[in-house]
């Protein structure tokens, strides 16, 4: 099974920051990632798909990249709707569908 | 639009049994993978099962192969998860997805709101 690892955890941080978020594969995953947004108490929402591709109806703030078994979420702008919990994860090698463990952005 | 409605959920003993479903419209259920996903209380998500277009595959994580069992009913444009032997463990909100991408591996671009299950004596 491919495991994904997230980091920071959480971090901490002001509107209008700039915010990465890595996620490392144990091995490539061949840009077969995606990103989500979760709020409390709501379901995920699918923010990017194959790494670096825009789900429609997302802000141009949030951008992906990466390659090989490392990726990272951007946001460029950090606006008040984007304080959440964002996980990544792979579907290069399933089953199973694996997640990472989740980075949570908190006001700082 | 496209809507997921998880229900079924509720408090169930150790070693009991519970059956979620998901009530799927706005799209054609039948052209997609389906997936459950579960989130204990206070943690991240899990994958647990996921089931071919006509039901010909399935999937599960290892926590719960020869316990639950992912079914769909493309007539009633339904899927469920028939869960059995219930552990404590298994305490968590289930989500359905949706899979847009055509084979086992694929993200998921539509969720339901969720559904809590939770397992205690």
């Amino acid at each position: 099974d491919i495991q994904m690892t997230q980091s920071p955890s959480s971090l901490s941080a002001s509107v209008g920051d700039r915010v990465t978020i890595t996620c490392r594969a144990s091995r490539g995953i061949s840009n077969s990632l995606a990103w989500y947004q979760q709020k409390p108490g709501k379901a995920p929402k699918l923010l990017l798909y194959a790494a670096s591709r825009l789900e429609s109806g997302v802000p141009s703030r949030f951008s992906g990249s990466g390659s090989g078994p490392d990726y990272t979420l951007t946001i460029s702008s950090l606006q008040p709707e984007d304080f959440a919990t964002y996980y990544c994860q792979q579907y290069y090698s399933t089953p199973p569908l694996t997640f990472g463990g989740g980075t949570k952005v908190e006001i700082k | 639009e496209v809507q997921l409605v998880e229900s079924g959920g509720g408090l169930v003993q150790p070693g009991g049994s519970l059956r979620l479903s998901c009530a799927a419209s706005g799209f054609t259920f039948s052209s997609y993978w389906m997936s459950w996903v579960r989130q204990a209380p206070g943690k991240g998500l899990e994958w647990v099962a996921n089931i071919k277009q006509d039901g010909s595959e399935k999937y599960y994580v290892d926590s719960v192969k020869g316990r639950f069992t992912i079914s769909r009913d493309n007539a009633k444009n339904s899927l469920y998860l028939q869960m059995n032997s219930l552990r404590a463990e298994d305490t968590a909100v289930y989500y359905c997805a949706r899979a847009p991408l055509y084979g086992s591996g694929s993200y998921l671009d539509y969720w339901g709101q969720g559904t809590l299950v939770t397992v205690s004596s």
